[in-house]
């Protein structure tokens, strides 16, 4: 699993409240990633990060922000969390040749 | 921009039996990555096998293995021996061998049922 974990794993909450979820990996991975999953459209980048303080959008980035200021930690931030949101994310370390995954937040915003 | 297309949103196979999940691509690239992720209710995804656009080789994991057509851009797996476990979802990926910041491009999933 590449030594990653996500927390929460699970979180409900309302229209309109900022949201945090943290993913931590523990084998100094130097690029990390936060998607989202929805049925039907599989899993989709939000964004990346290629260093710390070093990050990129993704192909569904608006209405997401993120932060890294140490190499293990990547944070991604709702700032006004909306119901189209509602999803779960995972987020991914690159290692060799391919992507490893945390374990996924399910998040439900009502 | 590279797109990944799995035409087959659920496929159903009887224990022992062998099925084949279809994938196909679009990329301008000659030199690429391709990936098929297995995710059980469990919801971890976990890598079932890796192609290189260079080899022409398929690639084989026991009893997983791919048909990898290069010039279709089609990249499908096979399950041989289908067991209980493999019922999952399966995601095809796909991934440009430059930097690029290594982001990986997923299809939207192919739910497979095993029955016993």
């Amino acid at each position: 699993d590449a030594g990653i974990t996500q927390s929460p794993r699970h979180k409900v909450t309302e229209t309109g409240t900022p949201v945090t979820l943290r993913c931590h990996q523990t084998e100094n991975h130097r690029y990390m990633y936060w998607y989202r999953q929805d049925p039907g459209h599989g899993l989709r980048l939000i964004h990346y990060s290629y260093g710390v303080k070093d990050t990129d959008k993704g192909e569904v980035s608006d209405g997401y922000s993120v932060s890294r200021s140490k190499t293990e930690d990547f944070l991604l931030t709702l700032e006004s969390a909306t119901s189209s949101q509602t999803s779960v994310y995972f987020c991914a370390v690159f290692s060799g040749h391919e992507q490893y995954f945390g374990p996924g937040t399910r998040l439900t915003v009502t | 921009a590279q797109t990944v297309t799995q035409s087959q949103p659920e496929m159903s196979v009887q224990e022992a039996e062998t099925v084949t999940l279809s994938c196909t691509y679009d990329t301008s690239e000659s030199d690429y990555y391709l990936f098929w992720y297995k995710q059980p209710p469990s919801r971890q995804m976990i890598l079932v096998i890796r192609q290189e656009a260079y080899k022409q080789q398929n690639a084989t994991e026991n009893r997983f293995s791919v048909n990898f057509q290069k010039a279709a851009k089609s990249f499908s797996l096979k399950i041989s021996d289908s067991q209980l476990g493999d019922a999952a979802m399966y995601f095809c990926a796909y991934r440009s061998a430059g930097t690029g910041g290594f982001k990986t491009i997923f299809g939207a999933g192919t739910r497979l049922f095993v029955k016993a």
